[in-house]
């Protein structure tokens, strides 16, 4: 079956401290997985995705295929890093998209 | 760039009536657009696959008479929810593919969403 799971509802840090919210997907496939993230009332975009292997706002993430884990990763987080974080895998020839429920990150002052 | 509009971004409808979405790609052509529902602090859920000339590809339990799906052109999907009941509200979010070649390639860009009230 096809299923991405964020066990975190909400992730609560103070500013400057680590954060990793976790993602973790079932797929028989070859995985395409990205981090999409939505600030208060605005609409979902894309933060990462892990073919870019790139990190955006200080975010990175690295796809485990052991572990079947792309989790995301910032070392020092700051206040406008509050919003809500979605893990997404890539399926199919039309590049579908499953996401899992979502993780809302509050960073407090 | 790329960007992709909706409308309307609100809608509230009596019961029994028909409402139509529309999505957008504004500055790229989009072969396949989605279209997902999104619950009150719940994720999003696919309920289909639009392909530009062709039928739409229905997830797993979306009926396809109830939410019907048109993509007439490279830049244009619509979503319509017809005979509207109260369970049909939602928020709805469409998004298009761009596989342009430009360094977007395959790259989901999401509408703003619309959120249907039925009454």
């Amino acid at each position: 079956a096809q299923r991405v799971t964020q066990p975190e509802k909400l992730l609560s840090v103070f500013k400057g401290a680590p954060v990793e919210l976790k993602c973790n997907y079932s797929y028989s496939g070859s995985p395409e997985l990205f981090w999409y993230v939505q600030y208060s009332r605005q609409r979902l975009q894309l933060l990462l995705r892990h073919i870019s292997r790139e990190s955006i706002k200080g975010f990175t993430a690295d796809l485990n295929k052991g572990e079947t884990s792309f989790h995301l990763k910032k070392p020092f987080a700051q206040e406008e890093d509050s919003a809500m974080y979605y893990c997404a895998l890539g399926t199919g020839g039309y590049n579908k998209l499953i996401f899992g429920a979502g993780t809302r990150l509050a960073v407090h002052p | 760039g790329a960007v992709v509009s909706q409308h309307p971004s609100r809608v509230i409808c009596k019961s029994g009536t028909s409402v139509k979405i529309e999505c957008r790609s504004l500055d790229f052509q989009a072969t396949t657009m989605f279209w997902y529902r999104q619950f009150p602090k719940q994720s999003l859920m696919l309920m289909a696959t639009s392909n530009e000339g062709s039928k739409a590809t229905y997830e797993q339990g979306v009926e396809k008479d109830k939410f019907l799906i048109n993509h007439a052109s490279l830049t244009l999907s619509t979503l319509t929810v017809t005979s509207a009941h109260p369970e049909d509200s939602s928020f709805y979010i469409c998004s298009a593919r761009d596989t342009s070649g430009r360094e977007h390639y395959n790259e989901q860009f999401f509408g703003p969403g619309t959120r249907l009230t039925v009454l």
